[in-house]
């Protein structure tokens, strides 16, 4: 079974721009859960989607922004890029519930 | 909102000695309890989970204990080996959230 893929792996934008990431999860799983990695904040919650709805969003500015697809795809937008931003954005996929989340290689934005 | 400490944040320790990384949580009603292997470059693993009918679980080196009534759960990891070094992150599953929310992660380096 392929494992949980994003796209792309690593992209450099500039303040003020704003960028979709991409994730993919494993066929079958329709939860599809974003984090953001840091080295001072470490992985911090971003928002949940399962069968194309956001069941939560964690505690980030409106400029982050998700959605999910019929086949559980899922992209993330952020707008108006801050210097702040930079970080591993990572994806994780599950049955939902109290399952197992695995997650993607992640995205490294860097925003200069 | 759910709160997860992780304790030690940095554990040096000699190759063959045990491991123990311990965090605690503030939400009575969380119910699966994973742990995650990172290592440098990487996507976070899954290592071993715990959900909140069971005290202990064991694989192979690895094992994680759960004491419900004083809210910790705790990572042992015996015999260590120098590819036991990584970070290592808690994870505590707020069923109303769906959502998991970490702990800031402990480094583990183990001297051969």
């Amino acid at each position: 079974k392929a494992g949980v893929t994003q796209t792309p792996r690593y992209l450099i934008k500039t303040r003020g721009q704003q960028v979709t990431l991409s994730c993919s999860p494993i066929s079958g799983h329709r939860s599809v859960s974003w984090y953001q990695q840091t080295p001072g904040q470490g992985l911090q919650f971003l928002f949940e989607y399962f069968s194309e709805t956001q069941r939560n969003k964690g505690n980030f500015p409106g400029r982050f922004s998700g959605r999910q697809f019929s086949n559980s795809r899922s992209e993330m937008n952020v707008s108006t890029l801050e210097l702040g931003d930079s970080a591993l954005y990572l994806c994780a996929s599950s049955l939902g519930g109290r399952n197992e989340q695995y997650f993607g290689p992640g995205t490294r934005l860097t925003v200069t | 909102g759910e709160n997860v400490e992780q304790h030690p944040s940095t554990l040096s320790v000699q190759e063959g000695d045990s491991a123990v990384i311990k965090c605690t949580y503030s939400d009575s009603a969380s119910n699966y309890f994973p742990w995650y292997k990172q290592e440098l470059g990487k996507r976070p693993q899954l290592i071993i989970d715990i959900r909140s009918n069971v005290g202990e679980k064991k694989d192979q080196r690895i094992a994680v204990t759960l004491n419900k009534t004083a809210k910790h759960f705790s990572l042992h990891i015996t015999e260590t080996q120098p590819e036991d070094s990584a970070v290592y992150f808690c994870a505590v599953y707020e069923a109303a959230g769906n959502k998991l929310t970490f702990g800031g992660g402990t480094r583990v380096l183990v001297k051969p």
